[in-house]
């Protein structure tokens, strides 16, 4: 079971450059995230999905895309890459029914903009 | 506002003591959900222990436990007889409602556990 698998695990872009981190999970969980993590500020949403088909802003949306055409697949869209985009890129999956039902993590993108 | 706020930006603790990592929580939310991650230097995140709003009893994994104090709105994680491996970072966050899917997470604290 290869839980959430995050593609790729380095970056280096230059700014203006687009690209496109990919997220799989094959737990066939309803909910997926994505959030960047940046040194003293914890881990924060960018955007987030609950299910295929729908997806919703987190708190810090600008200069990402999302879609999800299928429930295993969550992938985050750079537009335009920009050197406060350097952080690493979390992404994570949650089955449905809340209560103590904890956030499934991937390995993490690190990506620098040049 | 800081939904999430631990006030330990870093952490040493002798190996085999136990140690309190600190958590503040804010909402107005009746039904909420706290969790612990570690985060060690390879970068993964590691779910530790839940804590619900309406659970009576503070949550136990092992050597985890959950120091939660609803009143105060603190959600403490209680490491016993630390080791050498529990160094990392370790993040406090809460999910609001009943099937939320937002998880807010604090800065985080890291600890060092000294042989």
């Amino acid at each position: 079971n290869a839980g959430v698998t995050q593609t790729p695990k380095f970056q280096v872009l230059k700014t203006g450059q687009s690209m496109t981190l990919q997220c799989a999970q094959d737990m066939n969980h309803e909910y997926m995230s994505w959030y960047r993590q940046d040194p003293g500020m914890g881990l924060r949403l960018i955007h987030y999905s609950v299910g295929a088909g729908i997806t919703d802003q987190g708190e810090v949306p600008n200069g990402y895309n999302v879609s999800r055409s299928t429930t295993e697949d969550f992938p985050l869209r750079l537009l335009s890459a920009a050197p406060s985009q350097t952080s690493v890129y979390f992404c994570a999956s949650t089955p449905p029914g809340g209560g103590g039902q904890p956030q499934h993590f991937g390995d993490g993108t690190r990506l620098s903009i040049l | 506002a800081q939904k999430i706020t631990q006030t330990q930006p870093g952490m040493f603790v002798q190996e085999k003591e136990a140690v309190t990592l600190d958590c503040t929580y804010d909402t107005s939310d009746p039904s909420y959900g706290l969790f612990w991650y570690k985060q060690p230097s390879s970068g993964e995140m590691i779910f530790l222990i839940y804590q619900g709003s309406y659970d009576q009893q503070n949550a136990t994994e092992g050597r985890y436990s959950l120091n939660f104090q609803k009143a105060r709105k603190s959600a403490n994680l209680v490491i016993s007889a630390s080791q050498l491996g529990d160094s990392a970072m370790y993040f406090c966050a809460m999910r609001e409602g009943g099937d939320g899917q937002n998880f807010v997470f604090g800065p985080g604290t890291r600890l060092s556990v000294l042989p």
